[in-house]
């Protein structure tokens, strides 16, 4: 089974620039989630999908951040303009949910992205 | 919101030996998830085990075994044996019964000592 795939590895950009990150999770899993984990501490849920629809978006900054899940596949997150305190590990991740539980969480292994 | 506290950023483990890492959590459920994941260089979090907080019995994995406490909200792992292969930095995590996201610790860097 193909694992959650995510693109680029690896992104430096200028602050004020943007910059948009790839992911297709795996087949049949209709929740997808955007994680950023910033150097030296725990991933933190940025957005939530449930097919293409946002479940959650609390943790989000919309100000500058944005995502979409086109036809409820594949997911974009973009970030415009960034600064220098994006800079991150950005990690995708999907599920399967059957009635009340959730399965088969999995990681992709993330964009790391700097900022200067 | 449900924390985790990891109280050691950095281990380090003589190969074939034991170690153990520690996981405090806060929380008012009473059903929820506790996991441990493994992440390597290539940053992909692997799995490493889950435990279901109505589940008495510790949960293991081979290697890996955990001492699941929670009254005292206490959820440590148990590494036999240690391999260079383990070296890696280690999350222990929380997630409700019907929870979305995972709520992470902070960490702790495993390093293995040939």
């Amino acid at each position: 089974e193909a694992g959650v795939a995510q693109s680029p590895r690896y992104k430096i950009i200028e602050k004020r620039q943007s910059v948009a990150f790839w992911c297709n999770p795996i087949s049949g899993h209709a929740t997808l989630y955007w994680y950023q984990q910033i150097l030296g501490q725990g991933p933190k849920l940025l957005i939530q999908f449930q097919n293409n629809g946002v479940v959650d978006d609390s943790q989000l900054p919309k100000d500058r951040f944005s995502a979409e899940r086109l036809k409820g596949v594949d997911s974009t997150l973009k970030i415009q303009p960034a600064k220098l305190e994006d800079s991150a590990v950005y990690l995708c991740a999907s599920s399967l949910w059957q009635g009340r539980s959730n399965y088969g969480y999995t990681f992709g292994s993330g964009t790391r992205l700097t900022v200067v | 919101a449900q924390t985790v506290t990891q109280s050691q950023p950095e281990m380090s483990v003589q190969e074939a030996e034991t170690v153990t890492l520690s996981c405090t959590y806060d929380t008012s459920e009473s059903d929820y998830y506790l996991f441990w994941y493994k992440q390597p260089p290539s940053r992909q979090m692997i799995l490493v085990i889950r435990q279901e907080a109505y589940k008495q019995q510790n949960a293991t994995e081979n290697r890996f075994s955990v001492n699941f406490q929670k009254a005292a909200k206490s959820f440590s792992l148990k590494i036999s044996d240690s391999q260079l292969g383990d070296a890696a930095m280690y999350f222990c995590a929380y997630r409700s019964n019907t929870g979305n996201q995972f709520y992470f610790g902070t960490g702790t860097s495993l390093t293995v000592i040939p």
